[in-house]
């Protein structure tokens, strides 16, 4: 069974710059997460999916994130304008319900220069 | 207030050596849920266990196991014979209903096998 996929991996971009990111959960996982880490820390809910709509998304800084999960599979979170404090790893995860332990993808690392 | 502490941010041991890994949490729910997640230095998460607050029984699978005392509001784990492959971080996780099953996570413990 395929994992969690995310892309890009690794993305530079220069402030102010737009940026996107992919997630595609695991087949059949109705539950799907956005996640930032820092380094060092553990990771912190960004937003969280029960099919399309969105259930969890009071940790979304909506001034400038916002994510979409159309069609109740992929998903995409945008940055928009990106600032320096955003460089993080963006990990994707998803699970069969909200209870259930959750998958997670190979993570995004943004670096905003 | 924490609700998951690990108190260990860093444990080094020299390979084989058996390694105990603290959670402590803190929940008022009667149902709730445990993690541990290993983070390598590649970077991504793997889900390792997942305990309801129903089921006490200690788990060991392969080299690792968990100890699960709800009196003491414990989660440990265990890595026995330990390996140079098992360096990570890993962090225990929660999971309540309070909380919309939102993981609260612990700070992690980067764990350093030497050979």
């Amino acid at each position: 069974e395929a994992g969690v996929v995310q892309s890009p991996r690794y993305k530079i971009i220069e402030k102010k710059q737009p940026v996107a990111f992919w997630c595609n959960p695991i087949s059949g996982h109705n539950t799907l997460y956005w996640y930032r880490q820092n380094l060092g820390q553990g990771p912190e809910l960004l937003i969280r999916y029960e099919n399309e709509e969105a259930v969890d998304d009071s940790q979304l800084p909506k001034d400038r994130f916002s994510a979409e999960r159309l069609k109740g599979v992929d998903s995409t979170l945008k940055i928009q304008p990106a600032e320096l404090g955003d460089s993080a790893v963006y990990l994707c995860a998803s699970s069969q319900e909200t209870y259930n332990e959750q998958f997670f993808g190979p993570g995004t690392r943004l670096t905003v220069l | 207030a924490q609700k998951v502490t690990q108190a260990q941010t860093e444990i080094s041991v020299v390979e084989k050596e058996d390694v105990t890994l603290d959670c402590v949490y803190e929940t008022r729910d009667t149902t709730y849920y445990l993690f541990w997640y290993k983070q390598p230095p590649s970077g991504e998460l793997v889900f390792l266990i997942r305990r309801n607050s129903f089921d006490e029984q200690n788990e060991i699978s392969g080299r690792y196991s968990w100890n699960f005392q709800k009196s003491t509001s414990s989660f440990n784990f265990t890595i026995t014979a330990s390996q140079v492959v098992d360096s990570a971080v890993y962090f225990c996780a929660l999971s309540e209903a309070r909380s919309n099953y939102q993981l609260i996570w612990g700070a992690g413990t980067k764990l350093i096998i030497k050979p």
